[in-house]
């Protein structure tokens, strides 16, 4: 199936972890991108990566990292979990200098114990 | 300013009314615009893509752009109780970077 597809789909675990969430496309794109949705249900855009060069970094504490290490994955690799970690983590993708939608993935459920 | 806008909602109708969504973006330079349907729990999903000023309809969706107003608006026909969801516009603006709004909370009951 083509898609976005990320691992795990939920993750719970204790303050102070350090955890990773995967994220793959077989869409072709040359974009991908991580969102954070709090309890509020605002999308909001962390990181987005084209062609493995980061171009957006939103204002994100710097214990989350991105590595993209090929065009059709994106990772994030958080450290130190705080509380305010918990939400609901969205990776997406789509193609560059075209009028295409983003399309997502089904989401990482983080919650910090 | 926020770069989209959209009421929070909740938006309430009655099955089988009209319901009406609203989005106003602030970059002229906009080219692409689209609305996604996210469940809760679920990951947002695409329901309409729009380009051009005008109308452009779906089965009992229908997307409407007013690029001089900087406005685009989603109509749901004969809404359904499986219509209740929230509605999120988003933007494709000048720099290729995609701008979601808040969304807003429909609500149809039966």
């Amino acid at each position: 199936d083509t898609a976005v597809s990320q691992t795990p789909k939920y993750l719970v675990t204790q303050m102070g972890n350090d955890k990773s969430i995967k994220c793959e496309q077989n869409l072709g794109h040359d974009t991908m991108y991580w969102y954070k949705q709090d309890s509020k249900k605002f999308l909001k855009i962390m990181f987005s990566y084209n062609n493995k060069e980061l171009i957006i970094n939103e204002t994100v504490p710097n214990r989350f990292s991105p590595k993209s290490p090929d065009k059709a994955h994106l990772n994030l690799h958080i450290n130190s979990l705080e509380l305010g970690d918990s939400a609901v983590y969205f990776c997406a993708s789509s193609q560059t200098n075209s009028n295409q939608p983003q399309h997502f993935g089904d989401g990482t459920r983080l919650s910090i114990l | 300013q926020k770069e989209v806008e959209q009421n929070s909602g909740p938006l309430s109708v009655p099955e089988g009314a009209i319901a009406s969504l609203n989005c106003t973006y602030s970059d002229r330079g906009s080219q692409s615009f689209f609305w996604y349907r996210q469940y809760s729990g679920k990951s947002p999903e695409l329901i309409m893509s729009i380009y051009s000023n005008g109308d452009k309809e779906d089965g009992r969706f229908t997307a409407q752009l007013n690029k001089a107003s900087q406005y685009v608006s989603l109509l749901i026909r004969d809404s359904q109780p499986s219509d209740s969801a929230t509605y999120l516009c988003a933007v494709k603006n000048y720099g290729q970077n995609f701008v979601f709004g808040p969304g807003t909370r429909l609500s149809v009951l039966p």
